[in-house]
């Protein structure tokens, strides 16, 4: 099975600033198959990225994702208040989903 | 407008069986680009996968929970079940079910596939 490590586990930082998070594989996974989710406190997750590098309907174009192989990056390039949040990457191989742990990003 | 809701007992007794019906609405479950997974989330914690239910009845279930966990499907009813034996103090978190869709990047002519559309999830607490 997969396993994934997201880092860092919690990024603080301001509004408008650009946030970095990294999701990294156990072994190599297809970028078809790499997702990222944000999930809010009491909220179900919600799509953002699917195929490693597009965007869900309705997302905004500050969030962007990229990466192959084992590494695989979740950029948003200006934090809107709205962006604070936990964001999960996920994979599919082998007919087995699995997560990562989660990136907590909160207000600095 | 697709919609998925999940719904079952909030309180469970060790040693239980839990039994959760995901209601889905918006498409059909035979529709062959369509499963639908059922994921959960301790207090606190992380999202975890447990198994997965495909248009033709195809189905996979997480490691460490395939000796407990089934699923299945009733498409004329647009439900998908899970059922989870021996219920433990462990097992008590949110579930929730998300639509699985697959489908060709015409620009890699791979499959893509993702949970795009997820419930609103139900509480789980498992006590005696």
């Amino acid at each position: 099975e997969i396993v994934l490590t997201q880092s860092p586990g919690t990024l603080s930082l301001s509004p408008g600033e650009g946030a970095t998070l990294s999701c990294r594989a156990s072994h190599i996974v297809s970028a078809s198959y790499l997702a990222w989710y944000q999930q809010k406190p009491g909220q179900a997750p919600r799509l953002l990225i699917y195929g490693a590098s597009s965007r869900a309907t309705g997302i905004p174009d500050r969030f962007s994702g990229s990466g192959s192989g084992t590494d695989f990056t979740l950029t948003i390039s200006r934090l809107e208040p709205e962006d604070f949040a936990v964001y999960y990457c996920q994979q599919y191989g082998n007919s087995v989903w699995t997560f990562g742990q989660g990136t907590k990003v909160e207000i600095k | 407008q697709v919609t998925l809701k999940e719904s079952g007992p909030v309180l469970v007794k060790p040693t239980e069986t839990l039994t959760l019906t995901c209601t889905v609405s918006g498409f059909s479950l035979s529709n062959a680009e369509m499963g639908v997974s059922w994921i959960r989330q301790p207090p606190g914690k992380a999202l975890e996968w447990l198994g997965h239910i495909f248009s033709n009845d195809k189905k996979s279930y997480s490691t460490s929970l395939n000796s407990r966990l089934s699923i299945s499907k009733d498409t004329s009813k647009g439900q998908v079940v899970l059922t989870l034996t021996n219920m433990g103090p462990v097992d008590t978190g949110t579930y929730y079910c998300a639509r699985i869709v697959t489908s060709l990047d015409v620009s890699t002519a791979y499959f893509l596939s993702y949970f795009d559309y997820w419930g609103q999830g139900t509480l789980v607490t498992v006590s005696s």
